[in-house]
């Protein structure tokens, strides 16, 4: 069974870091991308970004790029976002997700969501 | 960026009736075009991937369809468990963008 664990909720201060973590159970690592996703309350999903495993490949959408980091640790097959710079309306649910066809832009595999709440 | 124009933003309905949301592309994305379901506290669940392959487990009363800029998910009879918010998706071109959703009540 494919499984992607994400590390719990977390409270953060404006202009303060977080990092999110993404455990991956279930298929070989190295055979997927991994996206980041942002939804924030009421709004519908965003893409962040990806990362292929495999070879290192990092795509950020323009939005994050700057903010945002993403990596991975092909040892413990673990999926890492980091934003920097936390403002209010980066209060959103994070998702991380993967998709069984690689590289296919499809994801049928998510996280539970992380909510990060922003909140001085 | 592939802006994805998803309409109507919301839809009420009853029990067993046809309902159909579209979603309109940009410019064209072939058939790199995927429809989501979410429930409330939930991720969003793939029900049709590629614009019209129906997603393992999912009843067959979903249907996608289109090709290049307009595309269609129809719910042939509406059941209670099918009330959720609607999401299209392109991956034609990153950054991958979803539509803006369309919730759906009875």
């Amino acid at each position: 069974e494919v499984q992607l664990v994400q590390s719990g909720p977390e409270v953060k201060k404006p202009g303060a870091p977080v990092k999110i973590s993404c455990k991956v159970s279930g298929y070989t690592f190295t055979d997927s991308q991994l996206h980041w996703v942002q939804q924030a309350p009421g709004k519908g999903p965003e893409w962040m970004g990806l990362i292929d495993p495999e070879d290192g490949q990092i795509i950020y959408a323009e939005k994050f790029l700057g903010r945002v980091t993403i990596t991975a640790d092909t040892t413990t097959e673990t999926a890492y976002m980091e934003v920097i710079r936390l403002a209010f309306d980066d209060t959103a649910v994070y998702y991380c997700a993967a998709s069984s066809g690689g590289s296919r832009g499809f994801f049928d595999y998510w996280g539970q969501g992380t909510l990060v709440t922003v909140s001085s | 960026d592939i802006q994805m124009t998803q309409s109507p933003s919301s839809l009420s309905a009853s029990v067993g009736d046809r309902i159909t949301i579209t979603c309109q592309a940009s410019r064209d994305i072939g058939d790199y075009f995927n429809w989501y379901q979410q429930k409330p506290g939930k991720a969003p669940k793939l029900l049709i991937r590629d614009a019209s392959n129906l997603e393992a487990g999912v009843p067959s009363r979903f249907t996608g369809s289109g090709f290049g800029t307009d595309f269609t998910l129809t719910i042939s009879s509406l059941q209670p468990e099918d009330i959720a918010t609607y999401y299209c998706q392109q991956y034609g071109d990153v950054p991958f963008t979803f539509g803006q959703g369309t919730k759906l009540e009875i």
